[in-house]
């Protein structure tokens, strides 16, 4: 099942434009993810925020993770075209074995040239 | 390093015959593997846990005898949809587990 929900679904932006995006989860985690999806494609990773960390940068991503809300949040800074894709979170919560991952709904970017 | 395959990509197939799909971590050893189901426009929905030389742990709702998960060897998994139906179309993900996961490229499947 899903951990939790992502907003918005759907974002629309203009090439340049700042997109964030939001994830909210459910129970204690030990690390949240991020990844990206082309349409029809695999998962990519972007981003791995651990549960005593507050904030990450990656290039042109900033994840900030707020463990007393539950929340996360991506943002992707002077967006392209190619950054058009679905991006979900996703939860470790130390269930089960191998680091079992739980997704979030996703958000379907879509960047205008 | 840290590649995931999946075999085949994409396939079609007739309803009531049976699926084989293939995940194979390239270059690392994974006693764990999980397999995903991702309907259009949706998230990823865990199906199960593979794990090596055991059972396969399912997830609620998901059918064990219509899902048959084998995790031979730590570098290969394999799912098999058992008398497909058209309600099994989706694409079939599967993650191999070495510290974190690692995703294949997924598989599209038909049944017409």
């Amino acid at each position: 099942s899903q951990q939790g929900e992502e907003d918005p679904q759907a974002l629309s932006i203009q090439e340049g434009e700042n997109a964030t995006m939001n994830c909210s989860y459910k129970t204690s985690i030990n690390n949240l993810q991020w990844y990206r999806q082309n349409s029809g494609r695999g998962l990519v990773h972007l981003i791995l925020i651990r549960s005593n960390e507050r904030e990450k940068h990656s290039g042109r991503l900033r994840v900030t993770l707020d463990t007393s809300k539950k929340s996360s949040s991506l943002l992707i800074t002077a967006s392209r075209a190619a950054d058009t894709a679905s991006y979900f979170c996703a939860t470790d919560a130390g269930r089960g074995a191998g680091n079992m991952l739980t997704f979030g709904g996703g958000t379907r970017l879509m960047v205008k040239p | 390093g840290a590649v995931v395959s999946q075999h085949p990509s994409w396939v079609i197939c007739k309803s009531g015959t049976s699926v084989k799909i293939e995940c194979r971590s390239l270059d690392f050893q994974a006693t764990t593997m999980f397999w995903y189901r991702q309907f259009p426009k949706q998230s990823l929905m865990l199906m199960a846990t593979s794990n090596e030389g055991s059972k396969a742990t399912y997830e609620q709702g998901v059918e064990k005898d219509k899902f048959l998960i084998n995790h031979a060897s730590l570098t290969l998994s394999t799912l098999t949809v058992t008398s497909a139906h058209p309600e099994d179309s989706s694409f079939y993900i599967c993650s191999a587990s070495r510290q974190e996961q690692y995703f294949g490229p997924g598989t599209r499947l038909t049944v017409t």
